[in-house]
């Protein structure tokens, strides 16, 4: 998702249903992509990951999906719940190249009752 | 196993004070870096170090120095505080020697410039 000045994009998602928070990467260089959840007041924590080799990977309730014709990582949450309440971010790095972690803008992610 | 820890977690500062934002990690990480949020924003990389001794520019370096001595440590330099540096700083750490490695993440130095 692109932020919007200060404002991070929302997705408001009700309880139950699935999330699909989605990322635009810059570099098609980019060999490995990690998506992160924060929660209000503390760091980043890994969701998952995926290497360009993939275009899928699956874990527990999330599925992360690579694009790279058209840059694009997306991450599906199923059955969302409360404490799925946070800003996620989508990381990309060219392992490859520099080690250089750049950081898409980020999605708050919003659960209704 | 603690994992990366940063200190302080709250400083105040006024305009012109320099101060050092302290990182360690104990996983023996060769790559270490540091990122600033803004409020509502995302995590924009400072600087980052790939190895002992060898540091490089982020997106926005200006303002910052670093150092990276030891494997352990990853201090970021404020040489001059201004306003503008009011930010929350998180430090993160990664095993570049692992196919799949993601960045592990400090709680982060809430830093106020007035």
């Amino acid at each position: 998702g692109e932020s919007v000045g200060l404002h991070l994009p929302t997705l408001s998602v009700q309880e139950g249903d699935n999330s699909i928070i989605n990322c635009a990467y810059s570099n098609s260089a980019s060999d490995y992509f990690i998506w992160y959840k924060q929660e209000s007041g503390k760091g980043p924590q890994f969701i998952i990951d995926i290497r360009s080799n993939m275009d899928k990977r699956q874990g527990q309730r999330v599925t992360v999906l690579l694009n790279k014709t058209v840059k694009h990582l997306s991450l599906q949450i199923a059955a969302t719940q409360p404490g799925d309440s946070a800003v996620y971010f989508c990381a990309e790095i060219r392992t490859n190249r520099d080690d250089k972690i750049i950081f898409g803008k980020g999605t708050r992610l919003h659960i209704l009752p | 196993n603690a994992g990366v820890t940063q200190t302080p977690k709250f400083q105040v500062l006024k305009t012109g004070q320099s101060m050092t934002l302290q990182c360690a990690q104990d996983m023996n990480h060769e790559y270490m870096s540091w990122y600033r949020q803004d409020p509502g924003m995302g995590l924009r990389l400072i600087h980052y170090s790939v190895g002992a001794g060898i540091t490089d520019q982020g997106e926005v370096p200006n303002g910052y120095n670093v150092s990276r001595s030891t494997t352990e440590d990853f201090p970021l330099r404020l040489l001059s505080a201004a306003p503008s540096q009011t930010s929350v700083y998180f430090c993160a750490s990664r095993d570049r020697g692992s196919y799949n490695s993601p960045l592990h993440f400090g709680n982060g130095t809430r830093l106020t410039v007035t």
